[in-house]
C-alpha cells in the first residue's frame, strides 16, 4: 500500500538546523511530485512548496525561501526538507504529501514530523 | 495570492444530520478545489478533488459542489467518525492556499 513515512520528532535550539525525511513506498517515487505543508499546532495548513521528484527542481512559497531546502535521495525514494538557522516560529508539524503531476491534489500524506524550536 | 475564506469556523451537529461547509475563493479558481478531513493528531486525508469528484474509498455521504467562486462540502447522514476539522485547498495557482478550517463536533 502507498505509504509516506516521515522521520521522528525534533527538538532544536534557535540557530540550529534540522533535516526531515519522507520515505515513500508502494508506488513509483518519480511518478509523483512531493509537497511540504506546515501546520502550527492547533492552527491551519500552510503550503511550503514542492519538489519535482523526476528532475529534482524545487519550488518554494515566498515565506519559505532562503532557509528551507527541498532535496531528494531518489534511489531511496526519499524526499528531504532541511531548515537552517531555526527560529521559534518554525515550531510546527511538517507534512510531506504526494501529488499526481498536474492534478494539484495531495492524495497521500505522511504522518507528520514535529519540530520544536526552543532555547 | 488566492485567498480562501472558509465558513463556519466551527459547527455542532447531531448524528444523522446534514451539514454544509463553504469556501469562497478571492478569484476564479476554475473548479481547482480540494477538500480534506483531518482528525486530531493525524494527517489530512483527501475527500473531494476538482470541486466535486469523490476520492476513492471516501463514503458517498460526502459531496462537493460549486457556484461561481463559492465551493461547498456537504456531509449527509452524519456519523460519529465524521468529527474532525475540514479544510479546503485551491490548486489553481501557486502558492497553493488553504481555508482556515472548520471544526465539526458531533453532539
Amino acid at each position: 500500500q502507498i505509504q509516506l513515512v516521515q522521520s521522528g520528532p525534533e527538538l532544536k535550539k534557535p540557530g540550529e538546523s534540522v533535516k526531515i525525511s519522507c520515505k515513500a513506498s508502494g508506488y513509483t517515487f518519480t511518478d509523483y511530485a512531493m509537497h511540504w505543508v506546515k501546520q502550527v499546532p492547533g492552527k491551519g495548513l500552510k503550503w511550503m512548496g514542492w519538489i519535482n521528484t523526476y528532475t529534482g527542481k524545487p519550488t518554494y512559497a515566498d515565506d519559505f525561501k532562503g532557509r528551507f531546502v527541498f532535496s531528494l535521495e531518489a534511489s531511496a525514494s526519499t524526499a528531504n526538507l532541511q531548515i537552517s538557522n531555526l527560529k521559534n516560529e518554525d515550531t510546527a508539524n511538517v507534512f510531506c504529501a504526494r501529488e499526481d503531476y498536474g492534478s494539484g491534489v495531495m492524495d497521500a500524506w505522511g504522518q507528520g514530523a514535529s519540530v520544536t524550536v526552543s532555547s | 495570492d488566492i485567498q480562501m475564506t472558509q465558513s463556519p469556523a466551527s459547527l455542532s451537529a447531531s448524528l444523522g444530520e446534514t451539514v454544509t461547509i463553504e469556501c469562497l475563493a478571492s478569484e476564479d479558481i476554475y473548479s481547482n478545489l480540494a477538500w480534506y478531513q483531518q482528525k486530531p493528531g493525524k494527517s489530512p486525508q483527501l475527500l473531494i478533488y476538482d470541486a466535486s469528484s469523490l476520492q476513492d474509498g471516501v463514503p458517498s455521504r460526502f459531496s462537493g459542489s460549486e457556484s461561481g467562486t463559492q465551493y461547498s462540502l456537504e456531509i449527509n447522514s452524519l456519523q460519529s467518525e465524521d468529527a474532525a476539522t475540514y479544510f479546503c485547498q485551491q490548486h489553481h495557482d501557486y502558492p497553493y492556499t488553504f481555508g482556515a478550517g472548520t471544526k465539526l463536533e458531533l453532539k
